[in-house]
Order: structure tokens, then sequence, then C-alpha cells
């Protein structure tokens, strides 16, 4: 079974530009996030779909990102203009519905996508 | 959402065992415990989880303290492949509960030949 794949892996483009990452989940997985680590920082949360629908944007930080998922299928994230702070590692994860509850979920990540904005 | 706090790192030998430590002093009731790691340019994986029980699964085992305030993860064995940051998170239980991950510094194991 193919795991959670993301394109590109790595990016530079410079201040201004748009950028589009890509992420392909599980098949048959529900939940698609998307997560981010900046330099020197920690992994944080973006979001969370449910097949097409936004459950938790919380972690956006601000309207230049822009994430889809149209079909429930794959996602992009869009980052337009891109920012000199933007840079970092961008991973995408998938994980099925489960009887058992959020405490028991296993999220699978991608390899992530390393974005340079100069 | 309950804190962890982990070394920020550790040394083990290869072929040693490794016992990674993590305080949760806050975790409340319907906190699952559960480990990830993330290799050298790679994305996080999970290692295992559990509630209150110890747990055993063909990459490590995850010992809870009674009191739950805190939890081991073993690697019987450390192999070179298992240098990695290794990431204790709880993650609540009940319906409505937040599925994102909540990821802290983590302790970054090093294993030397």
């Amino acid at each position: 079974e193919a795991g959670v794949t993301q394109f590109p892996s790595h990016s530079v483009i410079e201040k201004g530009q748009t950028v589009t990452l890509r992420c392909d989940p599980i098949s048959g997985h529900d939940n698609l996030y998307w997560y981010r680590r900046v330099m020197g920082k920690e992994i944080k949360f973006l979001l969370h779909f449910v097949k097409e629908s936004k459950q938790d944007e919380s972690g956006m930080p601000n309207n230049r990102f822009l994430a889809e998922r149209t079909g429930g299928t794959y996602s992009t994230l869009k980052v337009q203009p891109a920012e000199l702070e933007d840079s970092g590692v961008y991973f995408c994860a998938s994980s099925q519905d489960g009887l058992a509850g959020v405490g028991q979920e296993t999220q699978y990540f991608g390899p992530g996508t390393r974005l340079l904005v100069l | 959402d309950a804190k962890t706090t982990q070394p920020n790192s550790m040394e083990s030998n290869e072929e040693e065992p490794v016992h990674l430590p993590c305080n949760h002093s806050t975790i409340s009731g319907t906190d699952y415990i559960h480990w990830y790691r993330q290799l050298p340019s790679q994305g996080p994986e999970y290692v295992i989880h559990g509630l209150t029980s110890n747990v055993n699964n063909r990459m490590a085992s995850l010992a809870i303290a009674e009191d739950r305030k805190s939890s081991t993860l073993i690697l019987h064995r450390a192999t070179l492949r298992d240098a990695a940051v290794y990431y204790c998170i709880l993650r609540q239980y009940y319906g409505g509960a937040t599925n994102k991950l909540i990821f802290g510094t983590g302790t970054l194991l090093a294993v030397q030949p």
C-alpha cells in the first residue's frame, strides 16, 4: 500500500511568488492534515480536512495560505504571496476515521516539502 | 492541552536498550499517551500509544506509571536506524476532541555504533 506522498520534495522561490504544495493521502483515508516546521521551531498544526470539508483550520497563519481538498482525495496548499518566514518543511498526514475515537487515531505522515523563500 | 516534558537529548550504544522518559503531570483521565518519532529528513512516524496499561508492539514498548504522570518509551535493542527525534504526545479520546497532534521539542536520540 502506498504511503502519503507529497510533491514537490523541494521548492525554492522568491519572495512574492506563489507556490502550491500537493499531498496525496493514503487511499481511503478521510482525514488529511497539514503541518509545518519553520526554522528552529516545533512542528505546528495548520489544518485538518475530513473528506472535502475543513474540520479545523485554527493553525493557518494568515490569509496568504489557502488549502483545498476538492473531491476529498488529494489536497493542495497554496502560499500566495510567499514571504521569507514561510520557509520551512510542510508535512501532510492522513488517517482513517475509526470507531476507537481520536485518542487512538494514528496519523501517517508524508516525507514533507522543503520550501525555501529567498 | 496537557503538556509533556522530555529531555532534549539522549545517547545510546547500538544493541543496547534505550529508555526515553516523558513527564505529563497534568494528564487527564481522557488522555492517551502517544509516541511518534522523526527520522532525519523524513516525516514523523507513529511508534506506539497507550492509556493505562503497558503496551508492546514490534517497534517498542511503552511503560506507563501507575499514576499516569509519566511514561517511558523502551527500545529494546537500539540500532543506528533508531537515531531520531522522539515525541511524547497526549491525545484526548472523547468525541469532539481535537484531532491535531501537538508536538513539543522531543528528545533527540543519538545511537553510537
